[in-house]
């Protein structure tokens, strides 16, 4: 069964500083992997998306994501945080017929 | 235009209550899915639609049922509410087959609170 992992459940980042996001995934054959943010009070926004191709994924943001097959990672990376990436992010991995999640992380960013 | 969207966006109601909340797409996908966020902010499928048929049912009690008229609406029904229903609903869409591996588009969700 696919499944994803998100190891933490709360970052703190100061504004300007690096972010990196881990997540784990378990699947049986090649996965296709998102992650998704959440603003406080709102829907979820597709940041990136890997299904093959460059293991390095730029997307919205400013964001991007590494995946390495051997260590059945996605992680999510921001070179320089602001205020506004405040929210929830989720990683989620895709067979056929459903997405599914991980639990999320929380990231605060501080002035 | 909104690609996904519900209605309504906050919900308060009774315990044994029925209520209805809305879901609609212009984006020409075929799935159409349901999915709750708890509390903890944890995400699980409920539902999912394919050209009206369904096709993904993950044990949710038979107090919710969705009903899809055609493949750009998905409703979701539920039957007395319960205090443990309270949650934000989420409505999806995707492309089916191999355009599904592409990313889903979500609705800003509905927040129910069951009092």
């Amino acid at each position: 069964a696919q499944s994803v992992t998100q190891p933490d459940i709360h970052i703190t980042v100061s504004e300007g500083a690096s972010l990196e996001l881990r997540c784990n995934y378990s699947y049986g054959a090649t996965p296709y992997l998102f992650w998704y943010v959440q603003s406080p009070g709102q829907g979820l926004q597709l940041l990136l998306k890997y299904f093959s191709g460059d293991t390095l994924v730029q997307g919205i943001k400013g964001f991007e994501a590494e995946f390495k097959r051997s260590q059945s990672s996605f992680n999510l990376r921001k070179p320089s945080v602001h205020w506004s990436d405040a929210a929830e992010y989720f990683c989620a991995v895709t067979n056929d017929y459903k997405l599914s999640f991980g639990a999320g992380t929380t990231v605060t960013v501080r002035a | 235009d909104t690609a996904v969207s519900q209605t309504p966006k906050y919900l308060v109601t009774q315990m044994g209550n029925d209520k209805s909340i809305k879901c609609e797409q212009n984006l020409g996908h075929d799935t159409m899915y349901w999915y709750k966020q708890d509390s903890k902010k944890f995400l699980k499928i409920m539902f999912s639609y394919n050209n009206k048929e369904l096709i993904i049912n993950e044990t949710v009690p038979n107090r919710f049922s969705p009903k899809s008229p055609d493949k750009a609406h998905l409703n979701l029904h539920i039957n007395s509410l319960e205090l443990g229903d309270s949650a934000v609903y989420f409505c999806a869409s995707s492309p089916t087959g191999q355009g599904r591996n592409y990313g889903y588009t979500f609705g800003s969700g509905t927040r129910l609170t069951v009092v």
